[in-house]
């Protein structure tokens, strides 16, 4: 069963837009590990930021932000004003704590932003 | 070195024949990763060392996969017979320690095309 569902494929936008990309994970653990990865076009993963399950506290970075619900299982990333350079695929990723370090992956969400 | 190095970074392969794809993780680093990245989908994890001991080979898809990683560092994944299914971007990442919480640094990937 896929752990971790990213139900967008591609999103495309236009330069300074705000676009927020769903990440919903599911897990038996009470124990678990959040992560968003980012790959451009050069293929290589950047990682982006982590979160542990216990704590839920929205995260912002600049012009990017995460909100973690567990109510909902859902870690969703916001960029706003995108920008050319936030093109990428972006990967939502989850360990748990009794599987230890495997992460699993979703299958990602395109992003194109044009100017 | 400052990131995890991997070659070669294109591989052409007839069907049927071997090949090796090198990593050279972050000096010091005990975890070492490998996955499988096929055409738009995400990382699926293959396998996983702690120093030179292969903990987990779980995700390999078929014993003609082989990895090893005999001193702790450099790690070789060695594929047999190759298929056409074999066909992905093979990654590499390692982290500095074994905890579910661990950020794994990733290399660019080895992209292997069979014929």
């Amino acid at each position: 069963a896929q752990k971790v569902t990213q139900a967008q494929t591609e999103i495309s936008v236009v330069e300074k837009e705000d676009v927020t990309l769903d990440c919903v994970y599911e897990t038996r653990d009470t124990t678990y590990y959040l992560f968003w990865y980012k790959q451009p076009p050069s293929g290589e993963l950047v990682f982006l930021i982590r979160r542990n399950s216990f704590d839920e506290q929205n995260e912002i970075s600049g012009r990017y932000s995460w909100n973690f619900q567990k109510s909902t299982s859902s870690f969703n990333f916001t960029i706003t004003a995108s920008q050319v350079v936030d093109s990428a695929v972006y990967f939502c990723a989850l360990s748990e704590a009794n599987s230890g370090y495997a992460l699993n992956f979703g299958k990602g969400t395109s992003l194109l932003v044009t100017p | 070195g400052a990131g995890v190095s991997q070659s070669p970074r294109y591989k052409v392969a007839k069907r049927g024949q071997d090949v090796a794809l090198r990593c050279d993780p972050i000096s010091g680093h005990v975890s070492l990763f490998w996955y499988q990245q096929a055409l738009g989908q995400g990382p699926e994890f293959l396998t996983y060392f702690q120093n030179e001991a292969q903990l987990d080979k779980s995700g390999l898809p078929s014993d003609r996969f082989f990895a090893e990683r005999p001193e702790g560092s450099v790690s070789t994944l060695k594929i047999q017979r190759t298929q056409q299914e074999d066909s992905a971007v093979y990654l590499c990442a390692s982290s500095p320690t074994y905890t579910g919480a661990n950020v794994l640094t990733f290399g660019a990937g080895s992209r292997l095309t069979v014929l």
